[in-house]
C-alpha cells in the first residue's frame, strides 16, 4: 500500500530565505506527482505536477523534483514571501488510477 | 461556472443527525471525486463519478455514507446518523474527462463538517 510522508510537519522561517519541503512515496510505480497548495478555506490549488519520466518541473520561484528510484520528492521556494505561507500537499498517482494518495502536508509560515 | 463550488462552506450537526453537503463541479466536467480530510492530516478519497455513475465507492468509510449525481453534473454527498468522526472537510473536485491518467483535478473551497 502506497505510503506519502511528508517532513517537516511545520516550517517557520524569516522572509527572503529559500528553503525545501521534502516529500517521499513507498512504492514507487506512480504515474504522477503533484504538489498542491492548500490555502484555509480556499481549498487546494495545483503547484506542480511531474509526470514519473521527469526529474523536475518548473514555475516561477519553485522548483519541484523527482527521484523515482528512491521515492523521493523536493518543493524548493526561492526567495520566500509572506504570501507563500500555506500548507503544501505532495500527492501521487499510482499508475492507470485515477485515486490521488496524499501526504499530510507541512505547514510553511514565511515571517516578515 | 468559473470553480467548483461546495456548500454549506460550513455545517455543525448534533450527533445522529443526517447532513447533506452540495457541489457543483466546473461546467462540463466529466468526472467528479469527493475526498475527506481530517485535521492536520492529507485528505483521502471517498468516492468518484464518471457522468452519472459512480465507479468507485470503495472509500466511503461507512454505509451511513451515500453519493450521488443524478444528472452528471451537481452531486450530493449525504451523511447518516452523523458521529463525532465524521468531523472533517470534505474536498469536491472535478476533472474534463477523468479517462486520461493524471488529468488535472479542480478543487472546490471544501465543506466543514463539525459533529458535536
Amino acid at each position: 500500500k502506497q505510503e506519502v510522508t511528508q517532513i517537516p510537519a511545520a516550517l517557520s522561517v524569516p522572509e527572503g530565505e529559500n528553503l525545501v519541503l521534502n516529500c517521499s512515496f513507498t512504492d514507487s510505480a506512480i504515474y504522477n506527482l503533484q504538489w498542491f497548495r492548500q490555502d484555509p478555506g480556499k481549498g487546494l490549488t495545483s503547484l506542480l505536477l511531474i509526470q514519473s519520466s521527469q526529474r523536475e518541473q518548473t514555475s516561477g520561484r519553485l522548483n519541484a523534483s523527482l527521484d523515482k528510484s528512491s521515492g523521493r520528492s523536493t518543493l524548493y521556494i526561492a526567495a520566500s514571501q509572506p504570501g507563500d505561507s500555506a500548507t503544501y500537499l505532495c500527492a501521487v498517482l499510482m499508475d492507470s488510477n485515477y485515486q490521488l494518495i496524499w501526504g499530510a502536508g507541512t505547514k510553511l509560515i514565511i515571517k516578515p | 461556472g468559473a470553480g467548483v463550488s461546495q456548500s454549506p462552506r460550513y455545517k455543525v450537526a448534533k450527533r445522529g443527525q443526517d447532513v447533506a453537503l452540495r457541489c457543483d463541479p466546473i461546467s462540463g466536467h466529466v468526472s467528479l471525486f469527493w475526498y475527506q480530510q481530517a485535521l492536520g492530516q492529507g485528505p483521502e478519497f471517498l468516492t468518484y463519478f464518471q457522468n452519472e455513475a459512480q465507479l468507485d465507492k470503495s472509500g466511503l468509510p461507512s454505509d451511513r455514507f451515500f453519493a450521488e449525481r443524478p444528472e452528471g453534473s451537481v452531486s450530493t454527498l449525504k451523511i447518516q446518523r452523523t458521529q463525532q468522526e465524521d468531523s472533517a472537510v470534505y474536498l469536491c473536485a472535478s476533472s474534463f474527462t477523468g479517462t486520461t491518467a493524471g488529468e488535472t483535478q479542480y478543487f472546490g473551497p471544501g465543506t466543514r463538517l463539525l459533529v458535536l
